[in-house]
């Protein structure tokens, strides 16, 4: 079982909200970690978007507008990436990350589709 | 502000060695917590982390490619060095380097690392 499982693909429409998950494996608590979130568009290397822990630990990468947002439900043991007011520019691959063992771990990546 | 660019071969036959340089500026090596981490994309699928460098000389690889990977950096600690033996087809891919930032708690041990900028990649193709 893969350490981040996150879903291959998700639509959503123009002005909308997108949640994308971030699963971390059963054994791993989604509560110790930072999750790392990144955006990919096509032809260009991953930007930094921001980090979460919890609302007290939290980091918005410097640019990132405020509509990008993290979340975790403990419940499901994972890291939600929240995109609000979808616009056209978020259509992107979105990875997450977390630092598991002393090395770096990524997701799958989500692709996003603002249609 | 901070930038990084990789350079290197971008065909290497199979089995060869790869080696590839990350080229940065606007930081120093030298600063505690600072590092410099290496990512590859193979063509249309996810990213994979393979290693990182500390200001330290200390140094971490992916568990799977660890036998394989050697990162080091010149005495000017201008530039980090990847080094891939045996390469093989699979590994075709973009090839990343990207700043770090330690993340340290020591009353918990817990530890990460935020890898942001990205160099631009450089596509590394592996064939005969």
């Amino acid at each position: 079982q893969a350490v981040l499982t996150q879903p291959s693909s998700l639509s959503a429409s123009p002005g909308a909200s997108a949640s994308l998950t971030c699963t971390l494996r059963s054994d791993i608590n989604v509560e110790t970690f930072r999750i790392y979130w990144f955006q990919q568009r096509p032809g260009s290397p991953p930007q930094y978007l921001l980090r979460y822990r919890s609302d007290s630990d939290k980091q918005q990468a410097s640019g990132v507008p405020s509509r990008f947002s993290g979340l975790k439900d403990a419940s499901a043991n994972a890291g939600i990436l929240v995109i609000s007011g979808l616009q056209s520019e978020d259509e992107a691959e979105y990875y997450c990350m977390i630092w598991h063992n002393s090395a770096g771990v990524f997701g799958g990546g989500t692709k996003l589709t603002v249609l | 502000q901070i930038t990084l660019r990789e350079s290197g071969p971008t065909l290497v036959t199979p089995t060869e060695t790869l080696t590839l340089t990350c080229t940065f500026s606007g930081f120093s090596l030298n600063t505690r917590g600072v590092n410099v981490g290496w990512i590859r994309q193979p063509p249309g699928k996810a990213l994979e982390w393979l290693g990182v460098i500390y200001w330290n000389d200390d140094k971490r690889y992916s568990p799977s490619l660890k036998s394989r990977l050697s990162i080091t950096t010149d005495t000017s600690k201008n530039h980090v060095v990847l080094t891939m033996t045996n390469m093989d087809p699979v590994d075709t891919a973009t090839y990343y380097c990207a700043h770090g930032t330690l993340y340290y708690e020591f009353w918990s041990g817990y530890d990460d690392n935020c890898f942001d900028p990205w160099g631009q990649g450089i596509l590394v193709i592996v064939s005969s």
